[in-house]
């Protein structure tokens, strides 16, 4: 199984910040990497898949990057609609492991 | 608007069955294949089954193999999670989930999970 190391677990930060999360993966795989917004009470909502490919309707703010092990999420300018908590995953084969996460709080 | 929503989720002792339903609005649920993830609280989502989009390939997590039966009915856009034999550790928030995929001159490039429901609880106690 591929497993994923997400860092950091949590972060404060304050609006108009940017923030950078890493994930790293146990095996190469290529950009099948993807990650999730998920705040509480609602449906998670995907970001960015293929490691930096821009799901439709996500602001701008929010970029991928990485190849290989090593990804990572930033986001530029936080907005108060961006505290929330942050997952990757990989999809290059089942079981299609996540991150823990990595909880973005109002400094 | 396209959406995911699961029921069938509850309170259960250890050792019974629950069956979860995931009912697909405004798609096609045959032109995916479809997942079910779970997660609890604190802890990163857990990845637990796939059905590929006519039914016929299935694959679950090895912590639920031989417990949980993946199933769809696509003339109803309904998919189904059976689950026997819970356990006190499978007390979780479930969700189906859509696979989608994009390719680059037919080879595959990018799969991703691009529409979720809100979930059903399930507590085994």
């Amino acid at each position: 199984d591929i497993q994923m190391t997400q860092s950091p677990a949590s972060l404060s930060a304050s609006v108009g910040d940017t923030v950078t999360i890493t994930c790293r993966t146990s095996q190469s795989i290529s950009n099948f990497v993807n990650w999730y917004q998920r705040k509480p009470g609602k449906a998670p909502k995907l970001l960015i898949y293929a490691a930096s490919s821009m799901q439709g309707g996500v602001p701008s703010r929010f970029s991928g990057g990485g190849s290989g092990t090593d990804f990572s999420l930033t986001i530029r300018g936080l907005q108060p609609d961006d505290f929330a908590t942050y997952y990757c995953q990989q999809s290059n084969r089942a079981p299609f492991n996540f991150g823990q996460g990595t909880k973005v709080e109002i400094k | 608007q396209v959406q995911l929503l699961e029921s069938g989720g509850g309170v259960v002792q250890p050792g019974r069955s629950l069956r979860l339903t995931c009912e697909a609005s405004r798609f096609n649920l045959r032109e995916y294949d479809m997942h079910w993830v779970r997660q609890t609280p604190g802890g990163g989502p857990q990845w637990v089954a796939i059905i590929s989009n006519d039914g016929r390939h299935k694959n679950y997590a090895d912590f639920v193999r031989g417990r949980i039966t993946v199933s769809r009915d696509n003339s109803n856009n309904r998919l189904y999670l059976e689950m026997d034999n819970l356990r006190v550790e499978d007390t979780a928030l479930y969700h189906c989930a859509r696979g989608s995929h994009v390719t680059y001159h037919d080879i595959l490039s990018g799969y991703y999970f691009d529409l979720w429901g809100q979930g059903t609880q399930v507590t085994v106690s």
